[in-house]
């Protein structure tokens, strides 16, 4: 059983459309991490969000936690080439290794 | 430059011949990882440690030893290489359990 959901599996948008991404669990986190992969490389930390209902903005990337802190969503706006990857969500539970999602990858098409 | 590296990059190899992957990391981290990677199964852990001398199983640790003789170095030793071990690997470190992790490049092997 896959503690940590991403949905969907694959999104391919065009250029400046928008889109929401989701990870999702019916484990309570301490915190959860989003991470970018882009091909040939490691993931990298994009944003922690910690506090239940919190919202972090990343440029065109908007964060939101849960309020009950099991689920997370990532919304793009007006999406650019660039923003292809693969979005990987991770969840921290106190003084246990994260947990990862599969993966959302993204396509965006110019 | 704060940062995880791992060697080699891409390792073409058969199977039963031992090999290792190095991994280093220069930001005097506690907690270091090794994960794989594969199409439809996400990043799995194999092996972590969370200190010098200190290394626990992860999801899917068979097939593979790790040792943490050192802060900044945790090798990954395929003792006996199968196909089924053929795998895009990271490895990954951070200050502490649980929190931001900083990833290496990736290791591609393939073993035949």
């Amino acid at each position: 059983t896959q503690l940590l959901e991403q949905s969907p599996q694959f999104l391919s948008i065009q250029e400046g459309e928008n889109l929401t991404v989701y990870c999702n669990s019916s484990s309570v986190f301490s915190s959860l991490q989003w991470y970018r992969q882009e091909p040939g490389e490691g993931p990298v930390l994009l944003v922690t969000v910690v506090t239940g209902g919190e919202v972090k903005k990343l440029k065109r990337l908007t964060f939101q936690f849960g309020d009950a802190r099991k689920d997370s969503s990532l919304h793009i706006t007006a999406a650019q080439p660039g923003d292809t990857g693969l979005y990987l969500c991770a969840g921290a539970r106190g003084n246990t290794p994260l947990v990862f999602g599969k993966g959302t990858r993204l396509s965006v098409i110019a | 430059e704060a940062q995880v590296t791992q060697n080699p990059r891409y390792l073409i190899t058969v199977t039963g011949k031992k090999l290792t992957v190095t991994c280093s990391q220069n930001m005097n981290h506690e907690y270091m990882s090794w994960y794989r990677q594969d199409p439809g199964l996400g990043l799995r852990q194999i092996y972590y440690s969370m200190n010098v001398e200190v290394t626990d199983k992860g999801d899917v640790p068979e097939g593979y030893k790790v040792s943490r003789k050192e802060k900044r170095n945790f090798p990954l030793i395929l003792e006996s290489p199968s196909p089924n071990q053929t795998s895009l690997y990271f490895c990954a470190s951070s200050f502490i359990t649980g929190d931001e992790q900083y990833f290496g490049p990736g290791t591609r092997l393939t073993v035949t």
